[in-house]
Parts: C-alpha cells; sequence; structure tokens
C-alpha cells in the first residue's frame, strides 16, 4: 500500500489560511488523495478528494503537486469548528479492494 | 436525522461476554463499512459489505469477529468473548459507488459504538 507522511500536529490562527501538507512519494498513478477529518468524539468527515487536478469544494481546495508526490489541504479561513484530526489517504482504484488506510493524521489546533 | 445511526453509542462489558453493535446506513447506500479506532490512532478497516455480501475482510478480523448484513440495509458486528485489548471505538461507514465504481465515493460516518471491556 502507498503510504502517506504528515506532520503530527499544527497550529493556526482563527481567521486564517491553513495549508495542511502530505508526502506520498510512492503514490501510484491509479491512487486517489483522499482528505477526512475527524473531530474529537465524532466520526471522520470526508473532505475532499482528488487524483491528479486540483480539486475546491465548499470545505476547502486540494492543491497536487505535478509529481503528485505530494498534496496540500487548504482551509481558507480557519475556524474554532476546523480543530480536528485531519488525515491524508490514497486508495487505488480497481484493486479490488475498499479499505481506507488511515494514518496517524496531523492534529491541527486553531488560536482563537 | 437521514446520517449512518449506530447503537449502543457505549458498552461496557466484561472479559469473555458477547457483544453486539448495530449499523443503519443511509438509506441509499449499498456500500457499507467497519472501522475499529482506540485511542490515539486512525481508524482501522475491519470489513466491507456490498448490499449483503461481504467482500472484504482485514486480518484484524479474527474469528471471534463476525459481521453480517442480511438484507443489504442494517449491518451487526459481533464480538465473542471478549477481551480487553477489543476496548476501542467500532465505526460504522455508508457509501455509494464512486464515479469510477471503487473507492472515490465519500464514506459517510456515524458517531461510533464505544466498548470498554473490564
Amino acid at each position: 500500500d502507498a503510504k502517506t507522511t504528515q506532520p503530527n500536529s499544527m497550529e493556526s490562527n482563527e481567521e486564517e489560511p491553513v495549508h495542511l501538507p502530505c508526502n506520498h512519494s510512492t503514490i501510484s498513478g491509479t491512487d486517489y488523495i483522499h482528505w477526512y477529518r475527524q473531530l474529537p468524539s465524532q466520526g471522520p468527515e470526508y473532505v475532499i478528494h482528488g487524483l491528479t487536478s486540483n480539486v475546491n469544494n465548499r470545505m476547502a481546495s486540494l492543491a497536487i503537486a505535478e509529481d503528485r508526490k505530494s498534496s496540500t489541504l487548504i482551509l481558507h479561513r480557519a475556524t474554532l469548528r476546523d480543530a480536528a484530526v485531519y488525515y491524508c489517504i490514497l486508495s487505488q482504484e480497481g484493486a479490488g479492494s475498499y479499505q481506507l488506510t488511515f494514518g496517524k493524521g496531523t492534529k491541527l489546533s486553531v488560536i482563537p | 436525522d437521514t446520517g449512518v445511526s449506530q447503537n449502543p453509542r457505549h458498552k461496557i462489558t466484561k472479559r469473555g461476554q458477547n457483544v453486539t453493535f448495530r449499523c443503519d446506513p443511509i438509506s441509499e447506500h449499498n456500500r457499507l463499512y467497519w472501522y475499529r479506532q482506540t485511542l490515539g490512532q486512525g481508524p482501522e478497516f475491519l470489513t466491507y459489505f456490498q448490499n449483503e455480501a461481504q467482500l472484504e475482510k482485514s486480518r484484524l478480523l479474527s474469528d471471534r469477529f463476525s459481521a453480517e448484513r442480511p438484507k443489504g440495509s442494517f449491518s451487526t458486528l459481533e464480538i465473542q468473548r471478549t477481551e480487553q485489548g477489543d476496548s476501542a471505538m467500532y465505526l460504522c461507514a455508508s457509501s455509494s459507488p464512486g464515479l469510477a465504481g471503487g473507492l472515490t465515493g465519500e464514506l459517510f460516518f456515524g458517531e461510533g459504538s464505544r466498548l470498554t471491556v473490564l
């Protein structure tokens, strides 16, 4: 399985942009990049996913490096509600497996 | 509430007892997943159902664990002869197929069932 590497923790000030990095140097051509987040005492919540092109949705943006060996989740304006553990996950299309392999993620703290 | 529902939310049991958790997925989702999460770790995949068929099982799913989805709707996860190492949050998720038919569909997780084995 392709692995991802994320910083253990990050801090951000409220109302400022946050860039959460993820390295996936062994990514294969059919691996999708997924981001989920988990607020305290809740199940994980989908944030965004992409394959090659940058993606935007109402929650965040996903910037994917041209060589796809890294990606960045961008929260445009952090709020206190964004304090959570953020997981960067790879999944392989058509590999016959439907599991997502979560690592330990990045714990984001938002400072008021 | 039309999200994924899990019951019970908390279960405390003595070692050696059997426990069962129930998951009600989002009604139109044909895919259902079970994950386990221990403190400080990310969720770990246990098993996957497509409709009523159990198509994938992790090696973590020992013979004391059994999961069913008899009519392709709700699912149950039973743990027999519980051990202290089974203490964890058991998470259920559901999804519809992604655009490519694979895993690119968004997974919707429930709030989990927390098991404490004394």
